[in-house]
């Protein structure tokens, strides 16, 4: 079954410094997918990445940066130089690509940056 | 496009009451799918559609019904309203090919039994 977990439940940064949220994921599919999607207080999900399992170079788009890592079963997103429009609820989340093509959400990390 | 609609944003129901959660999206997509949010909790599928005519149970099923009669509309409806019902709901639609393509979420409404 897929799972995924975010241990930080809540994290607080400075602005201007980086923040670093972990994500760990289990399934048993050789093809799978890994999603990161940001909640602001105005409630709405936001789409942010996508990986596929056979890509694992990691991406950088703007101040946000994701890191793969297969071995480890673990997809990390970096926020750098956070400012407070970063301040959220960031959800990883996996897709195996057979069943019900089901999205498990972890639990959510909440991303308060402190002006 | 406009995307994801849903409709209402917030409902408020007495216990033993009926309803249906509206979704409808213009992105002529296959895959339509309804969440539940808690507190705690993440996103929780409840049913979902490959497409027109044809829908599944997700994660957690009891209580609620779908139906599938066209792409763009995917309705939720609640048969008998009950105070663990109380969440936010979220209709989502993505593509649905051989990959699996990011999905789309509406604004979400926020549903509270009394």
């Amino acid at each position: 079954a897929q799972k995924v977990t975010q241990a930080q439940t809540e994290i607080s940064v400075v602005e201007k410094e980086d923040v670093t949220l972990d994500c760990v994921y289990e399934t048993r599919d050789t093809t799978y997918y890994l999603f990161w999607y940001k909640q602001p207080p105005s409630g709405e999900l936001v789409f942010l990445i996508r990986r596929n399992s056979f890509d694992e170079q990691n991406e950088i788009s703007g101040r946000y940066s994701w890191n793969f890592q297969k071995s480890t079963s673990s997809f990390n997103f970096t926020i750098t130089a956070s400012q407070v429009v970063d301040s959220a609820v960031y959800f990883c989340a996996l897709s195996e690509a057979g069943g019900n093509n089901r999205l498990a959400f972890g639990k959510g990390n909440q991303v308060v940056v402190i002006p | 496009n406009a995307g994801v609609t849903q409709t209402p944003k917030f409902q408020v129901l007495k216990t033993g009451q009926s309803m249906t959660l509206q979704c409808a999206q213009d992105m002529n997509h296959e895959y339509m799918s309804w969440y539940r949010q808690d507190p705690g909790m993440g996103l929780r599928l409840i049913h979902y559609s490959v497409g027109a005519g044809i829908t599944d149970q997700g994660e957690v099923p009891n209580g609620y019904n779908v139906s599938r009669s066209t792409t763009e509309d995917f309705p939720l409806r609640l048969l008998s309203a009950a105070p663990s019902q109380t969440s936010v709901y979220f209709c989502a639609s993505r593509k649905n090919r051989e990959e699996v393509y990011e999905q789309y979420f509406g604004p979400g409404t926020r549903l509270t039994v009394t």
